[in-house]
């Protein structure tokens, strides 16, 4: 069965700096894609980032490109979502998912003063 | 950016009945297509993908159709558990974008 188990969301001020991780079990990691989507509070999805398998190819949608970096470590089985400079706008629950077919239960960030 | 355009926003619906979602996308985006199911609280589950093909486990009431740039949802009968959100997502290409949801509820 495929689980994925984010965690690292918290409470942090504008401009300031978290690390996602999430934690993959029950599938050969390594052979997938895996994305980033988020949701804000009462919103739709939003798309986020998504990195190769191997990690030599990563995609951003535009409001974070430059601000948060994806990544993976195979030998973990983990995905993470590093988020730099981060904006009230950047609020939501973020899930990782496996392809968008598998998600997450999702871990929440809120950015405020 | 590939804008996805779903409607209607919500409707409200009887145990029984038809239901029929549309996602229209800005441009052509072959069957890259996919439908998710969202209840509150939790996370979304993917209902189709490849525009028609249904995920494992999907009942055989949900169904999808299109191609191009106009998808359905349908589901045939609506049952108790089906109330939730309905979100349609293109991924042919970057940026994935989803439409914006269509709540279904009850009437």
């Amino acid at each position: 069965e495929v689980q994925l188990v984010e965690s690292g969301g918290a409470l942090v001020q504008p401009g300031g700096s978290l690390r996602l991780s999430c934690a993959a079990s029950g599938f050969s990691f390594s052979n997938y894609w895996m994305d980033w989507v988020r949701q804000a509070p009462g919103k739709g999805l939003e798309w986020v980032a998504n990195i190769k398998f191997d990690g030599s190819e990563k995609y951003y949608v535009d409001s974070v490109r430059g601000r948060f970096t994806i990544s993976r470590d195979n030998a973990k089985n983990s995905v993470y979502l590093q988020m730099n400079s981060l904006r009230a706008e950047d609020t939501a629950k973020y899930y990782c998912s496996r392809q968008l077919a598998e998600w997450g239960q999702g871990t929440l960030v809120t950015v405020s003063s | 950016d590939i804008q996805m355009t779903q409607s209607p926003s919500s409707l409200s619906a009887s145990i029984g009945d038809r239901v029929t979602i549309t996602c229209r996308a800005s441009q052509g985006i072959a069957s890259k297509f996919a439908w998710y199911q969202q209840k509150p609280g939790k996370a979304p589950k993917r209902l189709l993908y490849e525009a028609s093909i249904l995920d494992s486990g999907v009942p055989s009431r949900f169904s999808g159709s299109g191609s191009g740039t106009e998808f359905t949802l349908t589901i045939s009968s609506l049952q108790p558990e089906d109330f939730a959100t309905y979100s349609c997502l293109q991924y042919n290409s970057y940026p994935r974008t989803f439409g914006q949801g269509t709540r279904v509820g009850i009437k």
